[in-house]
């Protein structure tokens, strides 16, 4: 299958700084990526789509200024998170659309903000 | 707004037993039904897709099943493994720009 690779797989940050997680497709080009965030012992819920070449969507409730994802190439999505507080301490999960339907999801970034 | 409910939460069986799992959601327009796999800290892994038109999906000792008219989709696990313990995830696309609405999961431990 195809496959999907996270860097870091781990971060720890200071409150205040500014933390950007990259998400690869290895062996396909995902016109479509999604950011997804999951909590301890909670499911993933979807915080936006990137499409390449145009503006993310965010889901609601999610700000896009604290939380921006650019899609600058078929193979590379980024998310990045400005000013980053304890509470957004998360387990981050992006994955890649591969046509027709199927989602491939990366292995996480674990995010943890001091 | 489509809901995703998994049952049971968490179960715990010997190795060796058939297991079902249970995922429901309230809206029957769905595009298609994945299951997956999701392992302590990890990423989540591809079990089976199923298609709207789809009944069911069979993929080694896994089989899922779809009943899109009453909301329902089962993952039956057989001959259960240790290797199986794992968190099992159910998330349904419901056609608008490929987005998946994830169930609350099922976090199964299978034991020697």
């Amino acid at each position: 299958g195809a496959v999907v690779s996270q860097h870091p797989s781990w971060v720890i940050c200071k409150s205040g700084t500014s933390v950007k997680i990259e998400c690869r497709s290895l062996d396909f080009q995902a016109t479509t990526m999604f950011w997804y965030r999951q909590f301890p012992k909670q499911s993933l819920m979807l915080m936006a789509t990137s499409n390449e070449g145009s503006k993310a969507t965010y889901e609601q409730g999610v700000e896009k200024d604290k939380f921006l994802i650019n899609h600058a190439s078929l193979t590379l999505s980024t998310l990045t998170v400005t000013s980053a507080h304890p509470e957004d301490s998360s387990f981050y999960i992006c994955s890649a659309s591969v046509p027709p339907d199927e989602q491939f999801f990366g292995p996480g970034t674990r995010l943890t903000v001091l | 707004k489509q809901e995703v409910t998994q049952i049971p939460a968490a179960l715990s069986v010997p190795e060796g037993e058939n297991l079902v799992l249970n995922c429901s959601f309230t809206d029957s327009a769905i595009y298609n039904l994945q299951w997956f796999r999701q392992d302590p800290g990890k990423g989540l892994t591809s079990l089976l897709l199923i298609q709207s038109s789809q009944r069911e999906q069979t993929s080694g000792r896994l089989n899922a099943s779809l009943d899109k008219s009453s909301g329902r989709s089962t993952l039956y696990i057989a001959a259960s493994q240790p290797g199986d313990s794992a968190t099992y995830l159910c998330a349904v696309d419901t056609g608008t720009a490929s987005k998946l609405t994830f169930g609350t999961g099922t976090r199964l431990q299978v034991t020697l």
